[in-house]
């Protein structure tokens, strides 16, 4: 079973900063199914990256995907005030067939 | 553009079942994979199980195997979550979602809560 580790699990940062978030897989996880998701309290998670770094429609240039293998990253280049939330990763592959990271809380500073 | 639209909050007793639908407009039911995640009250995402294309079948997390059943109706494009024998762990809100390998849209989800 691939298991997904993020870290950290919390992030306080400012508006205007930048925020880099890891990813961690167990074993190698195809590039092609690596996602990230946003979820604001309330709200249902919003796809942002799909294929490790292809950004979903509708999503600004300051969220960019990386990584391959067995290490994923999500940067945020400059915060802006609605960013705060917290994001999973997510792998598609093998069994299980979808699993989650645990979730990074970015928090205002 | 896909749009996912669930049924409403249930309140249910340990021991009963419970059967949560979600309704597609955009796309017709055949062109999607439907899949179902759930999450806890203050936890992470958690993923129950959904349609494989590659081997053409309903495919279960192992931890629901034999308690979840995800069924399809193509002529009303709805997806069903059915979970049985209930208990007060599978208190959560349940997602409907599209995959390509991602999940691409969500539905606004169902708050099931199991309480005697």
């Amino acid at each position: 079973e691939i298991v997904l580790t993020q870290s950290p699990g919390t992030l306080s940062l400012s508006p205007g900063e930048r925020a880099t978030l890891s990813c961690r897989a167990s074993q190698s996880v195809s590039s092609s199914y690596l996602a990230w998701y946003q979820q604001k309290p309330g709200q249902a998670p919003r796809l942002l990256i799909y294929g490790a770094s292809s950004r979903a429609t509708g999503i600004p240039d300051r969220f960019s995907g990386s990584g391959s293998g067995t290490d994923f990253t999500l940067t945020i280049s400059r915060l802006e005030p609605e960013d705060f939330a917290v994001y999973y990763c997510q792998q598609y592959g093998s069994s299980p067939r979808i699993t989650f990271g645990q979730g990074t809380r970015l928090e205002i500073k | 553009q896909v749009q996912l639209v669930q049924s409403g909050a249930e309140v249910k007793k340990p021991g009963a079942s419970v059967k949560v639908s979600c309704k597609v407009s955009g796309y017709t039911l055949t062109e999607l994979s439907m899949h179902w995640v759930r999450q806890a009250p203050g936890k992470g995402l958690e993923w129950m199980g959904g349609f494989d294309p590659e081997d053409g079948e309903t495919i279960y997390a192992q931890k629901f195997q034999g308690r979840v059943t995800m069924t399809e109706d193509t002529s009303t494009d709805t997806a069903y979550m059915e979970l049985s024998s209930l208990r007060s762990e599978d208190t959560a809100v349940y997602y409907c979602a599209t995959s390509s390998g991602s999940l691409d849209y969500w539905g606004q989800g169902t708050l099931v809560t199991v309480s005697s």
